[in-house]
Order: structure tokens, then sequence, then C-alpha cells
């Protein structure tokens, strides 16, 4: 199995400001990676899909990089209503797998 | 716009079985895949299984290989998951969720409301 690894496990910043989650994969995932958002009671929201591309709705400050093993997400001008739990998934093969989140709070 | 709506919350005792159902609406049902993901209490997200209905074979994560089975209605459009030898570490929010293929792959765009078990004596 591909283990996911992110870090960090949490993070807090203000208002406007950039953060960065990155996420490891255990082996070569080519481009086969999303990221998710998930507040507490909620189901995930896709963010992200095949490591950069921006799911329909989702802002602009959010975006995504990286290839491989490694990866990132980041968030320009946070804003409040980010705060909550994001998740790197792979779907490069069987079974697919998650990163353990990073919950990212407000200062 | 496709749809996921779920059954409801269900209660358990260990070694027993439960089938959650995952209703879908819009889209062609046949053209997607639907997933299964768990969420244990204050946990991350673990993926059980996938279906494409009408296109061969689920796929399993190999811990549930021996106990779970994901099938698919095309008449109903309906999704399900039955888990079976239930313990209390089954205890979780059980979602399905649509891997729409093509560029998009298995990356989840569509999640169902979630359905809660609970598993205990």
């Amino acid at each position: 199995d591909t283990q996911m690894t992110q870090s960090p496990s949490t993070l807090s910043a203000s208002v406007g400001d950039r953060v960065t989650i990155t996420c490891r994969a255990s082996q070569n995932i080519n481009k086969w990676l999303a990221w998710y958002q998930q507040k507490p009671g909620i189901a995930p929201k896709l963010l992200i899909y095949e490591t950069s591309n921006l799911e329909s709705g989702v802002p602009s400050r959010f975006s995504g990089s990286g290839g491989r093993t490694e990866f990132t997400l980041t968030i320009n001008n946070l804003q409040p209503e980010d705060i909550g739990t994001y998740y790197c998934q792979q779907y490069n093969g069987f079974p697919w797998t998650f990163g353990q989140g990073t919950k990212v709070e407000i200062e | 716009q496709v749809h996921l709506v779920q059954s409801g919350a269900e209660v358990r005792k260990p070694g027993s079985s439960v089938k959650v159902s995952c209703k879908a609406s819009g889209g062609n049902f046949n053209n997607y895949a639907i997933n299964w993901i768990r969420q244990a209490p204050g946990q991350g997200l673990e993926w059980v299984g996938r279906i494409v209905p009408s296109f061969g074979p689920p796929k399993y994560a190999q811990k549930f290989q021996d106990r779970v089975a994901i099938t698919a209605d095309d008449s109903t459009t309906t999704a399900y998951m039955e888990l079976n030898t239930l313990t209390s570490e089954d205890t979780a929010v059980y979602y399905c969720a649509r891997g729409p293929g093509g560029q998009r792959g298995d990356a989840l765009d569509i999640w169902g409301q979630g359905t809660w078990l609970a598993v205990s004596s």
C-alpha cells in the first residue's frame, strides 16, 4: 500500500497569511493526488484533483503543486472560512489511501 | 448534477452485520465509481472499497476483504456496502463518494451525507 504522510498535523495562522501543507507518498504516484477540506460533522469537499487542478467553485486562493512523491497544498490569503482539516488522497494504485490530516486554525 | 443520499444511522451488536445504502440521482450511474470511505470518531479517512456498476468486480482494501461486500443495483441506481462480523472498531461514519473517472479518476467529487454506525453490546 502507498502510505501518505502529511505535515504539519496542526497549523495555526493569521487571516491573510499564506499557508502550505505538504503530503509525501511512500512511492511514486505520478500526478494522481487530490486534496480535500473537511469541516466538523460534514463530508469532505474536493478542492484539487490531479495534483493541481482546481475543482469547480473552489476559490482561486487554493492551489496545488508537486509530482511523484511530494505534493503541496497552498492557501493564499487565508480566510476565516478556511478553518478545517485538510486531507490528501492518492488514487494512483489500489487501495486508495489518505494522509492523516492537517488541522488549520486561525490565530 | 449527481446527488448521493445515504441511509440512516444504524446501531448493531458485535458480531452482527450492517448494510448501508447510497442512492444516486442525476448522471449516468454506470459511468462512474462509487467508493466507500469511513471515518472513526476523531480520526482520519479510511478507504473501504469501490465499485463501478456494470463494470466488473468491486475492489476492496485488504483490511476489509474478508468481511465486506459492495454491490450496485442499476435499476434503482443504488449502491450498497455490507459489513459483517462487526466489532466496536467499526464504529464510524461511513461515506459513499463518486469517483467520476476519466481525467479526474477517483478524485472523489461528490459525497453522500454519511451514515453513522455504532457497534456496541
